[in-house]
């Protein structure tokens, strides 16, 4: 069966400094890869997503980057961190063949910016 | 892009009772609309999804009722249980079909 890891699970960070959170997917391959952040108490935003290694499409602007290194791979950067950064960032995974399909979510990293 | 409205973003019933939350899309080309529950502090899990080519879809307890013409879908509860409390959260695909883009959560309390 098909999983999803997402590490690290909360991470306490001071503005400017940088980040990388990572998450990967087993059980599957080509799997469709999003990045998506929560803030407290709302709804989720949709901030990347991969349809295949290299393949970054953007949802919105900001200081955040994302990679996809390898098929099963999804990483999500920043070179300096913001105090509006804070939040419950969520990897999600679909198949290849993508519409009509359920996302499934990982467990999240809570990320507070201090 | 699409844009995937709900209400309420707060319900409140007594246990047993129904409840009931509403989403709008306005992307006319989707046709996949999936409900997730999220508790707190944990990530959304998948409850129950419907496609256009129905229009609605019963899971135990939990419906879905899907209205294309109008753009709008709901999900029913019925026989609310405390443990039903949690922010559910509707969705539409984008566009392109490659994301799906949820509505900002309903937070459902069911007290006893």
């Amino acid at each position: 069966s098909q999983t999803i890891h997402q590490w690290p699970a909360t991470l306490v960070q001071p503005v400017g400094s940088p980040l990388s959170l990572e998450c990967t997917v087993e059980g599957t391959s080509n799997p469709n890869l999003y990045w998506y952040r929560q803030a407290a108490g709302r709804g989720l935003q949709l901030l990347f997503y991969s349809v295949g290694i290299g393949q970054i499409s953007s949802e919105v602007p900001q200081n955040l980057s994302a990679s996809r290194p390898q098929d099963r791979q999804f990483i999500l950067s920043s070179k300096k961190l913001l105090l509006s950064d804070s939040g419950f960032y969520l990897c999600a995974w679909t198949p290849l063949t993508g519409g009509n399909q359920p996302q499934h979510f990982g467990d999240g990293t809570r990320l507070s910016i201090l | 892009g699409e844009n995937v409205e709900q209400h309420p973003s707060t319900l409140s019933v007594q246990e047993g009772d129904s409840a009931v939350i509403k989403c709008t899309y306005s992307d006319s080309a989707s046709n996949y609309f999936p409900w997730y529950k999220q508790e707190l502090g944990k990530r959304p899990q998948l409850i129950i999804d419907i496609r256009s080519n129905v229009g609605e879809k019963k899971d135990q307890r939990i419906a879905v009722t899907l209205n294309k013409t109008a753009k709008h879908f709901s999900l029913h509860i019925t026989e609310t249980q405390p443990e039903d409390s949690a922010v559910y959260f509707c969705a539409a695909h984008n566009q392109a079909g490659t994301a799906l883009i949820f509505g900002k959560g309903t937070t459902l309390s069911v007290s006893s």
